[in-house]
């Protein structure tokens, strides 16, 4: 089974600022990564992927890159509402797998 | 419009049998290519990928779980059942279903969820 390493557990980030989190997969996964956006009581929402192809919708500050085994997201600007959880899922090996989160919090 | 709900008891003992339904709009199990995924989520914790089945009824689990697992279509071609056999508390968690578009690899990912259906496992 593939696990997929997320870090830093926590990212602290200004309004504004950029953030960049990372996903490591144990075995290559192509460009077979999504990104997913939870916020407090809600479901997740998919951001990106593909690696690195938004979502309907998802605004222009998500970038998404990498693939094989090292992936990144850029949020290039930070607003209120992107202070939420975030994680990686690859689809390319059964079983599919999640990461374990990052959170990005206001610093 | 996509839209999933999950629905099924908030609260099992331990050692008893989960059932969970999930049921949505705007697509069809037997639209060629759709598949319904479920995941669960622990309090405070992070998303657990547990079985995905097709609109070909082919199936995939978590192999943790897959003795304990099974997920088989609804009485309706708009429902998926989820079956979780002796539960634990360990498996207090919200549960929620998840659309997505192929088996095709490149589409396999979760575009739309449903809001999620906290099950405890208590007695």
């Amino acid at each position: 089974e593939i696990v997929m390493t997320q870090s830093p557990a926590t990212l602290s980030v200004s309004p504004g600022e950029r953030a960049t989190l990372s996903c490591r997969a144990s075995e290559t996964v192509g460009s077979y990564l999504a990104w997913y956006q939870q916020k407090p009581g809600q479901a997740p929402r998919l951001l990106i992927y593909g690696a690195s192809t938004r979502a309907t919708g998802i605004p222009a500050r998500f970038s998404g890159s990498g693939s094989g085994t090292e992936f990144t997201l850029t949020i290039s600007s930070l607003q209120s509402e992107d202070f939420a959880v975030y994680y990686c899922h690859q689809y390319d090996h059964w079983p599919q797998a999640f990461g374990q989160g990052t959170k990005v919090e206001i610093k | 419009q996509i839209t999933l709900k999950e629905s099924g008891p908030t609260l099992v003992k331990p050692t008893q049998t989960l059932t969970l339904t999930c049921t949505f709009s705007g697509f069809s199990l037997t639209t060629t290519g759709v598949g319904v995924g479920w995941i669960r989520q622990p309090p405070g914790k992070a998303l657990e990928w547990l079985a995905l089945i097709y609109w070909d009824d082919d199936k995939f689990y978590s192999p943790s779980l897959k003795s304990r697992l099974t997920v088989t279509k609804g009485a309706s071609t708009k429902q998926v059942v989820l079956t979780m056999t002796n539960m634990d508390p360990v498996d207090t968690a919200t549960y929620y279903c998840a659309h997505t578009i192929s088996r095709d690899t490149a589409k396999r990912y979760f575009d739309y969820w449903g809001q999620g259906t906290l099950v405890t496992a208590s007695s």
